[in-house]
C-alpha cells in the first residue's frame, strides 16, 4: 500500500538552528499538509500546498517557517531559527484528488522535533 | 469559533461493549467531509471513517460507524465491541479547504 514516508524520525537541535523536515508523499498526491501536536495536544494545522505554492497557512506558520518542493518529489518544511515552543511532533499529510469523494488523508508517521 | 469539538478529553470502556465519541462541528460550507482517526501511542495517525455531507446514509467500516446528524452538526463514532487494541486518541476532523481537527478523546479500553 503506498505510504507517505517522512525523515527524521527524530531530530534534537539547538535554539536557535534551522531544522528541514522532509516528506515524501503518495506519487500521485497533488495537495500536501503540514500538521504539528505538541505533546499530549491537539493535531494544529499549519499550511496546504498545492500546485507549487501556499494555498493556506494558520497564524503559526509565521516567517520562521517555511515549504518548498524542491525537487518534485520532497516536499519539506523549514524552521529558520527554532525556539523551545517548537518542540512537537510534526506530521505530513498528502491527498489526491479524489480525497474529496473518498475523503481520506494520508498521514507519515511523524517528525518528532525537540528543541533544547 | 472552534470548527471541531470534542468535549469528552477521556473515556473508558468495558472490553466488547460498544463506546461512542462525542464530535460536533461548526460550518456554513454546504459541502463538507467528516472523519474521524485513531492515534495510537505510537503517534502515526489511522484514518478510520468518513461522510460526506451529501451522503444519506451513516458511514460504517466493520466496527466502526458514524453516526452522522446533520441538523445538529454531529458526527459521533460509534466502536461496536471494543477490543484491548481500541485504547488510543481518538480526533475528529472535518475538511472544508482544509482539514481541521478536534482536540481528541482518549479512549481505554478496560479489560
Amino acid at each position: 500500500e503506498p505510504e507517505v514516508t517522512q525523515t527524521p524520525s527524530h531530530q534534537v537541535t539547538q535554539m536557535g538552528q534551522e531544522v528541514i523536515l522532509r516528506c515524501v508523499p503518495i506519487s500521485n498526491h497533488l495537495y500536501f499538509y503540514w500538521y504539528r501536536q505538541i505533546l499530549g495536544q491537539k493535531v494544529e494545522f499549519l499550511v496546504s500546498f498545492y500546485n507549487n505554492e501556499i494555498s493556506e497557512k494558520s497564524e503559526i506558520f509565521d516567517d520562521q517557517f517555511s515549504v518548498e518542493r524542491p525537487d518534485g518529489s520532497n516536499f519539506t518544511l523549514k524552521i529558520r531559527s527554532t525556539k523551545l515552543e517548537d518542540s512537537a511532533m510534526y506530521f505530513c499529510a498528502t491527498a489526491g484528488e479524489d480525497a474529496w469523494v473518498t475523503g481520506e488523508l494520508f498521514f507519515g508517521e511523524g517528525s518528532r522535533l525537540t528543541v533544547l | 469559533a472552534q470548527k471541531i469539538t470534542q468535549t469528552q478529553p477521556g473515556m473508558f470502556v468495558q472490553e466488547k461493549e460498544a463506546v461512542t465519541l462525542d464530535c460536533t462541528y461548526d460550518t456554513s460550507d454546504p459541502s463538507y467531509g467528516l472523519f474521524w482517526y485513531k492515534q495510537p501511542s505510537s503517534g502515526e495517525m489511522i484514518f478510520l471513517i468518513y461522510q460526506g455531507s451529501y451522503d444519506q446514509q451513516n458511514a460504517t467500516e466493520g466496527r466502526y460507524s458514524l453516526n452522522f446528524q446533520k441538523a445538529r452538526k454531529s458526527a459521533n463514532l460509534v466502536i461496536s465491541a471494543s477490543q484491548l487494541g481500541d485504547s488510543a486518541m481518538y480526533f475528529c476532523a472535518m475538511r472544508e479547504a482544509q482539514f481541521y481537527f478536534g482536540t481528541g478523546t482518549s479512549l481505554t479500553v478496560i479489560p
